[in-house]
């Protein structure tokens, strides 16, 4: 199985800081990473698929990158509606598997 | 506007059986993969089994291998998870989701199972 590993699992900032979320692959998935964006008691929500696609309706401020083993998500300006946890996933094979999560908190 | 509808959780007794379903609408069904996706509580997101457009390719993680089965029914435009011999790691709220690849743009708003004495 591909093990997945954000980091960090905290964070913690301030509203217009730029943020960056790591998400590491045990083996190289080319760009098969998707990322979403959860609240708490809500569904989670696509950012970021095929490593650095904005998923459609998403703000600009969202970005990914990254290739083979190692993605990051950007957020170019935090806002007070980003506080959330975000989740990475590849979907290079089976089984499916998600990141630990990283929660970004106001600072 | 695409919905996707869970129904089907609530409290179990270890060893026991659930069905859950998952009504679509919104989007055409039978041209999207669909996916069973689980959130222990105060956990992070678990990926459980996932079924191709025509039914004809299932996959499942290992730990529900033989115990869960997910199936779908197009001409209804709904998902289902049968679960049997629950045990206490099963419980989740269990989240239903949709995609035309294996990134899932369209979720359900969950429901949780809980498996209990």
């Amino acid at each position: 199985d591909i093990q997945m590993t954000q980091s960090p699992s905290t964070l913690s900032a301030s509203v217009g800081d730029r943020v960056t979320i790591t998400c590491r692959a045990s083996q190289s998935i080319s760009s098969w990473l998707a990322w979403y964006q959860q609240k708490p008691g809500k569904a989670p929500k696509l950012l970021i698929y095929k490593a650095s696609s904005l998923e459609s309706g998403v703000p600009s401020r969202f970005s990914g990158s990254g290739s083979g083993t190692e993605f990051t998500l950007s957020i170019s300006s935090l806002q007070p509606d980003d506080f959330a946890t975000f989740y990475c996933q590849q979907y290079y094979n089976y089984p499916l598997t998600f990141g630990g999560g990283t929660k970004v908190e106001i600072k | 506007e695409v919905q996707l509808v869970e129904s089907g959780g609530g409290l179990v007794q270890p060893g026991g059986s659930l069905r859950l379903s998952c009504a679509a609408s919104g989007f055409t069904f039978s041209s999207y993969w669909l996916t069973w996706v689980r959130q222990a509580p105060g956990k992070g997101l678990e990926w459980v089994a996932n079924i191709k457009q025509d039914g004809s390719e299932k996959y499942y993680v290992d730990s529900v291998k033989g115990r869960f089965t997910i199936s779908r029914d197009n001409a209804k435009n709904s998902l289902y998870l049968q679960m049997q011999s629950l045990t206490a790691e099963d419980t989740a709220v269990y989240y239903c989701a949709s995609s035309p690849s294996h990134h899932y743009g369209y979720w359900g708003q969950g429901t949780l199972v809980t498996v209990s004495s």
